[in-house]
């Protein structure tokens, strides 16, 4: 079975401050991670992803993740947040056949 | 061009009506996903289909029923509409050679208010 936790369900920022938003997972499997993005009345894009490749995981717009697997963790950070990030972000990760399994979703605020 | 479009984006229905929702993807992906977002913005796999063939068939009621006539399409009927049925359903489709570990591309989603 595999599971994801998102820490937070809301997270709020002042523009240009760091912003962190914590996932943890369980998985029986090695997993394959991601991280997704979901503007207001849009669908999910995807923001990065973690295939067992490097640990530290560049992705869209500035974010960027690391994985550590001896914390179970996957965390989403970016160094400076936009007013434009504002968004919810949801953690996902995904057996062997693909099935993907998401977090409940954290709100991002970025206050000017 | 949208890579993957349903229609229609807005659905305001009677409990106890029939309704479908269609999801056409121009991306050349097998595989097509539904999935339910409640209230409370929790996303849920419903089903998904690999080339035509239901390949994930989560427990949902039997009321809803997809229906792939071919591996672009991939549309989801409702029958007897229910007050919990009211969600934002996601259509996705990713292409079976990523494995575990490709991407998802989703439509905009199509909200369903049952009344």
């Amino acid at each position: 079975a595999q599971s994801v936790t998102q820490l937070d369900s809301h997270v709020s920022v002042s523009e240009g401050t760091p912003v962190l938003l914590r996932c943890n997972y369980s998985s029986s499997y090695s997993p394959s991670l991601f991280w997704y993005v979901q503007h207001p009345n849009k669908g999910l894009q995807l923001l990065l992803k973690y295939t067992s490749a490097a640990t530290l995981v560049k992705g869209i717009n500035g974010f960027e993740a690391e994985f550590k697997k001896s914390e179970t963790s996957f965390h989403l950070t970016k160094p400076s947040a936009h007013m434009s990030d504002a968004a919810e972000y949801f953690c996902v990760v995904s057996t062997s056949y693909g099935k993907l399994t998401f977090g409940q979703g954290t709100i991002l605020t970025v206050h000017p | 061009d949208t890579a993957v479009s349903q229609t229609p984006k807005y659905l305001v229905t009677q409990m106890g009506n029939d309704k479908s929702i269609k999801c056409e993807q121009n991306l050349g992906h097998d595989t097509m996903y539904w999935y339910k977002q409640d209230s409370k913005k929790f996303l849920k796999i419903m089903f998904s289909y690999n080339n035509k063939e239901l390949i994930i068939n989560e427990t949902v009621p039997n009321r809803f029923s997809p229906k792939s006539p071919d591996k672009a399409h991939l549309n989801l009927h409702i029958n007897s509409l229910e007050l919990g049925d009211s969600a934002v359903y996601f259509c996705a489709s990713r292409p079976t050679s990523g494995g575990n570990t490709g991407e998802l591309f989703f439509g905009e989603g199509s909200r369903l208010t049952v009344l």
